[in-house]
């Protein structure tokens, strides 16, 4: 069963425009949520993360969004950089309990 | 700060055999999850442990099993390897505290091939 689902296995965004990268889940007990992105090679590394209390999390030019009615989250990246090209994981958790991923979104930023 | 290790790299079985994998979580982690990502997909989830007791369980055989020391280092055993377990192996540590955040450090992984 995917409780987590990414719908676009790919995303190519221009360099210095916004990168939106879109995550639905099902499980309504999930209430934490996390990105995480993974380079070639090495381990997903942690992003942001967000609170279910909360509608929105920022950091530097990260900003995760969430949405509870619609069980969707996505993550903003604004300005892209060439160095945000990476495979980006959508992942949930409950009660501290066993984290879901989704299957990712490979994001190519151009120069 | 040493980050999440895992050996070995890179691991070539045939099938039937037996492997044993090896993570060691940040200094003051007590938790530690292992994940299983094949080509193409996210990381499924197959066990976690916390203060050296099984929290939670993914939907995988009994094949799979694992354990965590008291130094909070652990390990993955799969037993009778078939073919699709070839993937990338994760272990991941957190802090796990109950009510607060919940960001999981990833390792680099062991590449298991079964041939």
């Amino acid at each position: 069963d995917q409780q987590v689902k990414q719908n676009s296995p790919s995303l190519s965004v221009q360099e210095g425009r916004i990168s939106i990268l879109n995550c639905d889940y099902t499980n309504s007990m999930f209430d934490y949520f996390l990105w995480y992105k993974k380079y070639p090679a090495e381990g997903p590394t942690f992003l942001i993360s967000i609170s279910s209390i909360k509608d929105k999390n920022e950091d530097g030019r990260f900003t995760v969004f969430l949405n509870k009615s619609a069980k969707h989250l996505s993550l903003h990246i604004v300005p892209s950089q060439p160095g945000d090209s990476a495979v980006y994981f959508c992942a949930a958790s409950s009660n501290n309990n066993d984290m879901r991923f989704g299957a990712g979104t490979r994001l190519t930023v151009k120069p | 700060d040493a980050g999440v290790t895992q050996s070995p790299t890179h691991l070539i079985k045939t099938r039937g055999q037996q492997v044993t994998l090896r993570c060691s979580p940040i200094s003051g982690h007590k938790s530690v999850s292992w994940y299983q990502q094949v080509l193409g997909q996210g990381p499924q989830f197959i066990f976690q442990y916390y203060e050296k007791e099984e929290r939670g369980r993914g939907n995988f055989p009994d094949r799979f099993s694992a354990r965590q020391f008291p130094n909070y280092s652990s390990e993955l055993n799969v037993n009778a390897l078939l073919l699709g377990d070839s993937a990338l192996y994760l272990c991941a540590s957190s802090l796990r505290l109950a009510g607060g955040p919940y960001e999981q450090y990833f390792g680099p992984g062991t590449r298991l091939t079964v041939t």
